[in-house]
């Protein structure tokens, strides 16, 4: 079974405040991917990647940035934390050159920013 | 962009009745995939359907891509159901990316 983990459930930081959360998968995929989801507006996505140091910007990228540094890891970094980056994060890895393969889904952080 | 649909945006049904949920998406599109998140967050790909039918178990899909449309069957259906159906696309011209609807919220009661 793919199994994708991430380094916290909920994580509850102040305004200013780097945070750093982080994904691993064990499958040897590819592509990996940070979204947000909110109430109402389904998954939006954050960052994508296909290789080790690669990035590529997803459709709401302002504030954060990511880090892949080994192919099984993949960080989202919010450099000051701002209240309206309360969500939930979810993290997901593909197979393929094709980043919409079947994707799997880690099971999400909820961070709570004050 | 392209916009992706969902209706309902709320069900609520009794344990063994059966439910179609629909996605509506404003352009041609290379896939289309189907969520489940369960109350506890977790996402399971259910289809990768971008144009037929496909069964498993219980659930089916079908999508018409010409007429951009893609419905999600639930038959019997289970407490175990309940949670958020997410439709995802990705738009036709190499965009390479899903892009998510707000889904449709499953409550299945005993």
């Amino acid at each position: 079974d793919v199994k994708v983990t991430q380094s916290s459930r909920y994580l509850v930081k102040r305004t200013g405040e780097k945070v750093f959360l982080e994904c691993v998968q064990d499958m040897d995929h590819e592509n990996m991917f940070w979204y947000r989801q909110d109430p109402g507006l389904g998954l939006r996505l954050i960052y994508f990647s296909y290789d080790v140091k690669m990035k590529e910007k997803g459709d709401i990228p302002e504030g954060y940035s990511v880090s892949r540094e080994k192919k099984e890891r993949f960080s989202l970094i919010l450099e000051s934390a701002s209240t309206n980056q309360t969500s939930m994060y979810l993290c997901a890895s593909s197979f393929g050159d094709r980043g919409t393969d079947t994707q799997y889904f880690g099971p999400g952080t909820r961070l709570t920013v004050l | 962009g392209i916009q992706v649909e969902q209706s309902p945006p709320d069900l609520i049904l009794q344990e063994g009745a059966n439910s179609t949920l629909r996605c509506n998406f404003s352009d041609s599109v290379n896939n289309l995939q189907w969520f489940h998140q369960n109350p506890w967050g977790q996402l399971i790909n259910l289809f990768y359907i971008p144009s037929g039918t496909k069964q498993n178990g219980r659930l089916s899909a079908t999508t018409v891509a010409t007429e951009r449309y893609s419905l999600l069957y639930i038959s019997s259906s289970q407490t175990t159901d309940s949670g958020v159906y997410f439709c995802a696309v990705e738009p036709a011209g190499g965009y390479n990316k899903l892009i998510f609807g707000a889904g449709t919220r499953l409550a299945v009661h005993p």
